[in-house]
């Protein structure tokens, strides 16, 4: 069954500091996997896309890493901010073309 | 450059009432998607349209009838609504063509609850 499987749940960090959230997919065939960050009441907004062939992906203070064999991929935040504070969600596409595969999101609050 | 819009922002119905969600984007994209999301479950397929003119069902499209009215527009319809229906309905839209790996642009929802 093709899934996508994110943790932890949820984080609080400190302002300041670095975090990493983690992502497992089943999903066959391959196609991209996607970072997206999501505020509260707002739609996903694209962080990173990786291809296969892709280890890593940096935007800004976000680096996306992808193993593609062992089917994980981390987001890294460095130098965490408050405005951070959001849903990420791992998306995974199948090489089907339309097929999107959704993580249920890492919640991350970063405080003062 | 608006990106995808969705209109209304909030509604609440009755179980029963009928509804349509709009959505539109302004960046000439050929595909279009609409998702539902719900407390712990990821976002979910309810419909998509590859390209105007054409529809295709998701994972979860009971209930839901769609039109790609045009390149701009996909609207989602509601015909008897259910409480099992009360979610935040999100339109998609990415540009698809050839190989090249496109992003995926989201609206900002639109919040349904059903009593």
């Amino acid at each position: 069954k093709n899934q996508v499987e994110q943790s932890p749940q949820s984080l609080i960090i400190l302002e300041g500091k670095n975090c990493t959230l983690q992502c497992n997919y089943t999903v066959s065939p391959f196609s991209n996997l996607r970072w997206y960050k999501q505020d509260t009441g707002r739609g996903p907004v694209s962080l990173t896309i990786m291809t296969f062939s892709e280890n890593t992906k940096s935007n800004g203070r976000y680096t996306a890493t992808l193993d593609a064999d062992t089917k994980q991929s981390s987001l890294h935040i460095t130098a965490s901010q408050l405005s951070d504070s959001a849903s990420y969600i791992c998306v995974v596409n199948s090489n089907t073309g339309n097929q999107f595969y959704f993580g249920t999101g890492t919640s991350l609050t970063v405080i003062p | 450059n608006a990106g995808v819009t969705q209109t209304p922002k909030f509604q609440v119905l009755k179980t029963g009432q009928s509804m349509t969600l709009q959505c539109a984007q302004d960046m000439n994209h050929n595909s279009m998607y609409w998702y539902r999301q719900d407390p712990g479950m990821g976002l979910r397929l309810i419909y998509y349209s590859a390209s105007e003119g054409t529809t295709d069902k998701g994972e979860v499209p009971n209930g839901y009838n769609v039109s790609r009215l045009n390149k701009r527009e996909f609207s989602l319809r509601l015909e008897s609504a259910a409480p099992s229906q009360t979610s935040v309905y999100f339109c998609a839209s990415r540009r698809l063509a050839g190989r090249k790996i496109h992003e995926q642009y989201f609206g900002p929802g639109t919040r349904l609850t059903v009593t």
